[in-house]
């Protein structure tokens, strides 16, 4: 069965700084890979996704991720980070077998501080 | 707007007492499924459904009915909720499109069972 890994509980990160939040993954057939953001008490936003082509992909609120197949990882990145950008990230995996399950990791918490 | 609608946001219940969260997408979505989020766990999948009146089990069914006659609704059902299905609670839809994975999700239900 698919399923993603995020190695850090908590990942903490300077105003202004990049910001990357790792995730790798486990899944047979084509890897269809998204990043989801939960801000407090809000549910989970869709902020970019990996299907095919390009390895790096750019979505929402200046974020990025690189897909790297030999290291089976597709981890977030955003050049210069705001306090704003402070809330839950979740890494998931589409089910390859056409049920569109996602399997998802435990999430990571990025605090940015001023 | 687009969006996926839960009620109640918030239910606070007892032991073996029934209860329905609803669930309702505008997007015309054939998909829809419901997650569970408890800490350290992430979300996992309860139930889904690839269309009206298509339903399956995701990985954590148990104690939970769903049903879909519309293609709009998906209630998640809790004949006899037990302390352990205290949680915050997910409804997602998305289409069933090639490419088009990326799920919408609902602004989330906190359910507590006492």
């Amino acid at each position: 069965a698919q399923s993603v890994a995020q190695p850090e509980d908590q990942v903490n990160v300077a105003e202004g700084n990049p910001l990357t939040v790792k995730c790798t993954y486990s899944v047979s057939g084509n890897p269809y890979l998204f990043w989801y953001v939960q801000y407090p008490n809000r549910g989970l936003q869709f902020l970019l996704k990996y299907i095919t082509g390009d390895n790096l992909v750019k979505g929402s609120y200046g974020f990025e991720a690189e897909f790297n197949k030999s290291q089976t990882s597709f981890h977030l990145k955003k050049p210069s980070a705001l306090v704003s950008d402070s809330a839950l990230y979740f890494c998931a995996v589409r089910d390859p077998y056409g049920n569109n399950r996602l399997a998802f990791g435990k999430g990571n918490q990025v605090v940015v501080i001023p | 707007e687009a969006q996926v609608t839960q009620n109640p946001r918030y239910l606070i219940t007892v032991t073996g007492k029934k209860l329905t969260v609803t669930c309702s997408q505008n997007m015309n979505h054939e998909y829809m499924s419901w997650y569970r989020q408890d800490p350290g766990l992430g979300l996992r999948q309860i139930y889904y459904s690839m269309n009206v009146e298509v339903t399956d089990k995701g990985d954590v069914p148990e104690g939970y009915k769903v049903s879909r006659k519309e293609k709009r609704n998906f209630p998640l059902i809790l004949e006899s909720p037990s302390p352990n299905q205290t949680s915050l609670y997910f409804c997602a839809s998305s289409p069933h499109e090639e490419g088009a994975y990326e799920q919408y999700f609902g602004p989330g239900t906190r359910l507590t069972v006492t």
